[in-house]
């Protein structure tokens, strides 16, 4: 089992709708999600974190936090053909300092 | 202002050799980690380093190496090059070491022949 899993995609998803992107992680003891974003060939790029159960929201973005399920998830409300990207899922354990990624779900917005 | 920094962009190795990447992280950044990222897959850690001291290590052999300098940039040393060390290479860089604001350069991508 990997320690960090996403399904790989691709997602396609039409303009304009609800992009709904989900990540299970291993490990009870991690305490830090984060969502990246990464176009093709490019590096990745914070979309956002959060360390708490439930919910963060930042513009059209929305994380989502289960402990107990051990789950975490990214909303992406009104999607864009911009949005077309891999999001990539990673996770941080306690206090260690490295995180721990999946390997990326493929999104792709439909005009 | 200046992002993070990573050069070269591109590199072409032959087996066996080995190759020096450098980063610059962003300025007043204390903390630079390197990821090895193989297509298809999620950025792999190597090391993280934090007010030039390594404060972590991931589970790649003794081949590669790093160090902070003193202006917080950082190389990443790998010897003895294998045609699997082909990928992309991401510094990262954070104020600190909770990685909150980790912001990662464009990356160095080596191919080994």
């Amino acid at each position: 089992q990997k320690e960090v899993e996403q399904n790989s995609g691709p997602l396609s998803v039409p303009e304009g709708a609800i992009a709904s992107l989900n990540c299970t992680y291993s490990d009870r003891g991690s305490q830090s999600f984060f969502w990246y974003r990464q176009y093709s060939g490019k590096s990745p790029e914070l979309i956002m974190f959060i360390y708490s159960n439930g919910d963060k929201e930042d513009g059209r973005f929305t994380a989502q936090l289960n402990k107990a399920s051990q789950y975490v998830s990214l909303l992406i409300r009104d999607s864009q053909p911009s949005d077309s990207a891999t999001y990539l899922c990673a996770v941080r354990r306690g206090s260690n300092y490295q995180l721990i990624w999946g390997a990326g779900t493929k999104l792709i917005i439909k005009p | 202002d200046a992002g993070v920094t990573q050069s070269p962009t591109h590199l072409i190795k032959t087996r066996g050799q080995h190759v020096t990447l450098r980063c610059s992280p962003i300025s007043g950044h204390k903390s630079v980690s390197w990821y090895q990222q193989v297509l298809g897959q999620g950025p792999q850690f190597i090391f993280q380093y934090y007010e030039k001291e390594e404060r972590g290590r991931g589970n790649f052999p003794d081949r590669f190496s790093a160090r902070q300098f003193p202006n917080y940039s950082s190389e990443l040393n790998v010897n003895a090059l294998l045609l699997g060390d082909s990928a992309l290479y991401l510094c990262a860089s954070s104020f600190d070491d909770t990685l909150t604001g980790y912001t990662f350069g464009s990356g160095t991508r080596l191919t080994v022949v």
